[in-house]
């Protein structure tokens, strides 16, 4: 099973800010890689797919990058909305995996 | 409209079984696959079950924690995904959320829609 290490575990920003968060994979991924967004009381979003395309309607201030084990989500310039909890997630090799997120939390 | 609404979540004993149920909306049902994803109240996400098309044998793929107790199943008729959970332990206590991947044009099949989840609390 391939594990996804994220870090932080908490980021601690403030609005404006640039946010840059890891996910490093246990073997290479090739860029099968997500990254999604999850708010109190919601369901997870997607943000990214394939490492560094931006889903549907997604600002942007988001951007992924990375291939094989290590990868990255950057937000530019946070705003209010964007503090929230994101999770990286492989879909190369079952079973697909999550990372066990990191909390982006105002400063 | 895309909806995912996930129903069927309840306290259960130890042992007992339950099934889950994903009505959808709003698209094809019978194009996408589909997922069961959970969640324990405060901590990370865990992938569980997956289901492919008609078109791929409707094969489906299980995680090795739920492997021979839970079973995923759909019905193209219906537009309806379902999760048996048979056995149940107390660590299976979380939200089940059902998932839509997306075709490989538009996002590369992976998840893009998800239901608000449905609560399953195991418990004597």
């Amino acid at each position: 099973e391939i594990v996804l290490t994220q870090s932080p575990a908490t980021l601690s920003l403030s609005p404006g800010e640039r946010a840059t968060l890891s996910c490093r994979a246990s073997q290479s991924v090739s860029s099968y890689l997500a990254w999604y967004q999850q708010k109190p009381g919601q369901a997870p979003m997607l943000l990214i797919y394939d490492a560094s395309n931006r889903a549907t309607g997604i600002p942007a201030r988001f951007s992924g990058s990375g291939s094989g084990t290590d990868f990255t989500l950057t937000i530019s310039s946070l705003e209010p909305e964007d503090f929230a909890v994101y999770y990286c997630h492989q879909r190369s090799i079952w079973p697909r995996t999550f990372g066990q997120g990191t909390k982006v939390e105002i400063k | 409209e895309v909806q995912l609404v996930e129903s069927g979540g309840d306290l259960v004993q130890p042992g007992r079984s339950l099934r889950l149920s994903c009505t959808t909306s709003g698209f094809t049902f019978g194009d996408h696959r589909m997922s069961w994803v959970r969640q324990v109240p405060g901590k990370g996400l865990e992938w569980i079950a997956y289901i492919r098309t008609k078109d791929y044998g409707v094969t489906t793929e299980h995680a090795a924690s739920v492997k021979g107790r839970f079973t995923i199943s759909r019905d193209d008729s219906k537009s309806i995904a379902y999760l048996q959970m048979n056995s149940l332990k107390t660590e299976d206590t979380a939200m089940y959320y059902c998932v839509r991947d997306c075709s490989g044009a538009t996002c590369n099949y992976y998840f893009d829609y998800w239901g608000q989840g449905t609560l399953v609390t195991v418990s004597s």
